[in-house]
């Protein structure tokens, strides 16, 4: 069966300092992978997603980066974090195959407050 | 623009059946899809509905109706362990996932 995981679940950083978060797909191969923002009250926000090895694809230009250096890693970084930045950060994964059907299988997700 | 409608929260009774409703305005539609998001933790899939009509799943229902733009998430018989947030979501013509804020759903004894 296939598993996600994300880590760090939570982290307080200051401003200015660098980020990464990273994910990490099982018992898949070739999936799509997103990471999205969720701020409180709002809908989920793709910032991310890729649909294979160095294939990235912003939504929102920011400070925010993503890598996917392995076919089942995904990296999102900052090199600066501003405050704006706070927020509840998912990742997520789902088949190769572009289909309306496709259903998003999320990791647990990384609760970031920037000081 | 794109934009997903649902109630920011309901309140229901423990043992009871709640509607929640979702309209849509998107570029196309490839699918419309309902999770479930319990406080602090990730949002897991409940239903997936691409054409007209109900789709039964325990006790949770979920309906679409394409020419309204309307789907609604039906709970029945409802349990404490229901309290979370209900969120829409829809798939344009882009393959792209259109979600809205979410509906609270608050159960009470």
């Amino acid at each position: 069966s296939q598993t996600i995981h994300q880590w760090p679940a939570t982290l307080v950083q200051p401003v200015g300092s660098p980020l990464s978060l990273e994910c990490t797909v099982e018992g898949t191969s070739n999936p799509n992978l997103y990471w999205y923002r969720q701020a409180a009250g709002r809908g989920l926000q793709l910032l991310f997603y890729s649909v294979g090895i160095g294939q990235i694809s912003s939504e929102v230009p920011q400070n925010l980066s993503a890598s996917r250096p392995q076919d089942r890693q995904f990296i999102l970084s900052s090199k600066k974090l501003l405050l704006s930045d706070s927020g509840f950060y998912l990742c997520a994964w789902s088949e190769g195959s572009i289909s309306g059907a496709n259903v998003l299988t999320f990791g647990a997700g990384s609760r970031l407050t920037v000081l | 623009g794109q934009n997903i409608d649902q109630p920011t929260e309901m309140t229901a009774t423990e043992g009871a059946i709640v509607q929640i409703n979702c309209t849509y305005q998107t570029s196309g539609f490839n699918g419309l899809f309902w999770y479930q998001q319990h406080a602090g933790e990730a949002p897991t899939f409940l239903s997936y509905n691409v054409l007209d009509g109900l789709e039964e799943k325990g006790r949770f229902s979920s309906f679409l109706s394409r020419s309204k733009g309307y789907s609604y998430l039906l709970l029945k018989e409802l349990q404490m362990k229901d309290s979370a947030s209900y969120l829409c979501a829809v798939m344009d013509s882009n393959y792209q996932l259109i979600w809205g804020a979410g509906t609270k759903l608050i159960i009470k004894p």
